[in-house]
């Protein structure tokens, strides 16, 4: 069975910093790509970014381009989100998904990140 | 303001059929796949079609989907209950280089 599962949202203060992660199992975590999809309270869904699946290729939306760094570790069928510099604008649910033959198939639960002070 | 447009809500009674529209533009949808995820209530999104019109394995033929120009439609025949959830349009955009959703809809079945 295909889980994908995130853990490491919370509370932080503007300006701070958080570490999403993303576990995998259930298939070859190497033969797709790890997107991070984000929707705000009562809003819809926003894609993020997205690492290839040999960790190579990444893109990121412009509105965290510069402040937020995915990647992942194939050994572990883990990956992460770094987010910097957060703002209000940020205070979401990220759900990371795969990808394969093009097109997003699989969610996880998803993690709630909470910009305030 | 989403790339691709969708009306905010739609509705129907039990039994009805509805269509969700979905609107893009020349680098997204006119190019490529479009994609529809239903989101129940408080869970996270999942495929209900792909590639247009196809359904993965365990979506019930009541749904369909359908693709002309730069508009998309999926359209939920033999409306149930359960069926109240957000749906979203998903396709690649070329010009941005990256995947783009619509507003999503919310469809309550009265």
């Amino acid at each position: 069975e295909v889980q994908l599962v995130e853990s490491g949202g919370g509370l932080v203060q503007p300006g701070g910093s958080l570490r999403l992660s993303c576990a995998a199992s259930g298939f070859t975590f190497s033969s797709y790509s790890i997107h991070w999809v984000r929707q705000a309270p009562g809003r819809g869904l926003v894609w993020v970014s997205r690492v290839e699946g040999d960790g190579t290729g990444t893109n990121y939306a412009d509105s965290v381009k510069g402040r937020f760094t995915i990647s992942r570790d194939n050994a572990m069928n883990t990956f992460f989100l770094q987010m910097n510099s957060l703002g209000a604008e940020d205070t979401a649910v990220y759900y990371c998904a795969r990808s394969a033959n093009g097109y997003i198939d699989y969610w996880g639960q998803g993690a709630q990140v909470t910009v305030s002070s | 303001q989403s790339v691709l447009t969708q009306p905010p809500s739609a509705s129907g009674t039990p039994g009805q059929r509805v269509t969700i529209s979905c609107s893009g533009s020349s680098s997204n949808i006119a190019t490529n796949h479009v994609y529809w995820y239903q989101q129940l209530p408080g869970t996270p999104p999942k495929l209900l079609m792909y590639r247009n019109n196809q359904r993965p394995s365990g979506v019930p033929d009541r749904f369909s989907g359908s693709k002309s120009g730069t508009s998309a439609s999926l359209a939920i025949s033999g409306l149930r209950s359960g069926d109240e959830a957000d749906y979203y349009c998903a396709a690649w955009d070329d010009s941005l280089t990256h995947w783009v959703f619509g507003g999503g809809t919310k469809l309550t079945v009265l």
